[in-house]
């Protein structure tokens, strides 16, 4: 079945970027959605941003000027990268499959799959 | 941004009960974009709900969804202690997507 992991760095410094990378197996990136949320500790979850796989792109207004997404479907992985960060960004970080699709008439839009997820910390 | 409210903030039943959450959003949501997801400590969020009503493949049937609107509940009947975790409710249906707080289930 398809799974999702991430992988980068757990301890980036203050105005630092941070770059994460999201690796899909068990199926194909292609044709698809893939998200990006993060949880900072105690807190509730937090949308990034969203890229399609011809490379579209959706971010968080909040996050817009900071945030680029990218994908790469010959090595089926997306990749995060947040720039400045500061210790407001230190958070679980998950990557996620986002399904859409229409059905009799009715439209649907969820992130279906998830993976792990990974601390990242903000700290000299 | 469609703020979501989700009540109570937390939940203590006891195994068999019925747990029922509640989530509010700040306008409108389209059904078919309303989604509920389970999150045990440690763990990524597990897609539970769909579509509102939609229960995701392997879910239970205790698990259940309505609601329209701007009103949305999330129903857990005959609690079992696995379902100690905390739910969210999440809108896709308006840019940018969010999440709600959390409901925190406690298993007596």
């Amino acid at each position: 079945q398809v799974q999702l992991q991430e992988s980068g760095p757990g301890l980036v410094k203050p105005s630092e970027t941070l770059s994460l990378t999201c690796t899909v197996s068990g199926g194909s990136i292609s044709n698809s959605y893939w998200g990006w949320i993060r949880q900072p500790a105690g807190k509730g979850l937090e949308y990034i941003g969203r890229i399609y796989s011809s490379g579209t792109t959706n971010y968080h207004p909040s996050l817009q000027s900071r945030v680029t997404m990218s994908i790469d479907t010959s090595k089926n992985q997306f990749s995060l990268n947040l720039t400045s960060v500061t210790a407001a960004d230190t958070a679980v970080y998950f990557c996620a499959h986002s399904k859409q699709y229409c059905s009799a008439g009715n439209c649907y839009r969820y992130f279906e799959l998830w993976g792990r997820g990974t601390l990242v910390t903000v700290s000299s | 941004e469609i703020v979501l409210t989700q009540s109570p903030a937390t939940l203590s039943l006891s195994p068999g009960e019925s747990a029922t959450l509640s989530c509010r959003a700040s306008q409108i949501v389209t059904a078919g974009f309303l989604s509920w997801y389970q999150q045990r400590p440690g763990q990524a969020p597990r897609l539970l709900i769909f579509g509102a009503s939609t229960r995701a493949i392997g879910i239970p049937a205790r698990f259940s969804g309505s609601g329209s609107g701007t009103d949305f509940t999330l129903t857990i009947s005959s609690l079992q202690p696995e379902d100690s975790a905390v739910y969210s409710c999440h809108q896709d249906s308006y840019l940018p997507p969010t999440f709600g707080g959390g409901t925190k289930v406690e298993i007596k």
